[in-house]
């Protein structure tokens, strides 16, 4: 597709679930940002992966929060024993990552906690 | 200190008037600089960008930057009720961690 792909686009789930979410950037972009966006809040960063990089795992909330990228292209976010503080926008960036481009972004998924 | 702020607004501007907004950062480091527009209940969509110090005008938008003075604005010209929407700031540094370090945004009403 010609821009980032973000799925589910929306997500209801029972707290201490587990979820995934999915993200597949714009073809040929090698860096991967997630971000999360909570109700009034501003964009919080918390994972980024370059390439073959080791991502940058400093915006991670708690370790009930990973990400994995595999082949250097799709983005999976996993919340472990989901939280009602975890519902939140979740949004995916991706840039062509050579140089400090700007990052464009996807439609996100909502994710609610009940 | 936050490390980007924004006025949260509402900033309110009649149609056709210039909309300034701005944006102060803390950390000198901060290389780039981007201007995002978020409509209510979708995703932030890229409005401008820069790096060097001046203006930078793309159609109706105009970002400039002061890296002195830590300070970055947005001017819409002839602004239109579709600009009405949250304006989101956000820096970067060039080198380590790239992602974006953004404001809380900064409401636009345009009334027609």
């Amino acid at each position: 597709g010609a821009g980032v792909s973000q799925s589910p686009s929306n997500k209801v789930t029972e707290k201490g679930k587990d979820v995934e979410l999915r993200c597949d950037p714009i073809s040929g972009h090698t860096a991967l940002y997630w971000y999360r966006q909570s109700l009034g809040q501003g964009l919080e960063f918390l994972i980024y992966f370059q390439g073959n990089s080791a991502p940058d795992k400093s915006g991670l909330p708690s370790d009930r929060f990973s990400a994995e990228r595999t082949g250097g292209s799709v983005s999976t976010l996993t919340i472990q024993r989901t939280q009602q503080e975890d519902s939140a926008v979740y949004l995916c960036a991706s840039s062509p990552g050579n140089s400090n481009q700007p990052q464009h972004f996807g439609d996100g998924t909502r994710l609610s906690i009940l | 200190q936050k490390e980007v702020e924004q006025n949260s607004g509402p900033l309110s501007v009649p149609e056709g008037a210039i909309a300034s907004l701005n944006c102060t950062y803390s950390d000198r480091g901060s290389q780039s600089f981007f201007w995002y527009r978020q409509y209510s209940g979708k995703s932030p969509e890229l409005i401008m960008f820069i790096y060097s110090n001046g203006d930078k005008e793309d159609g109706r938008f105009t970002a400039q930057l002061n890296k002195a003075s830590q300070y970055v604005s947005l001017l819409i010209r002839d602004s239109q009720p579709s600009d009405s929407a949250t304006y989101l700031c956000a820096v970067s540094m060039d080198t380590g961690r790239r992602a974006l370090t953004f404001g809380s945004g900064t409401r636009l009403q345009v009334q027609p």
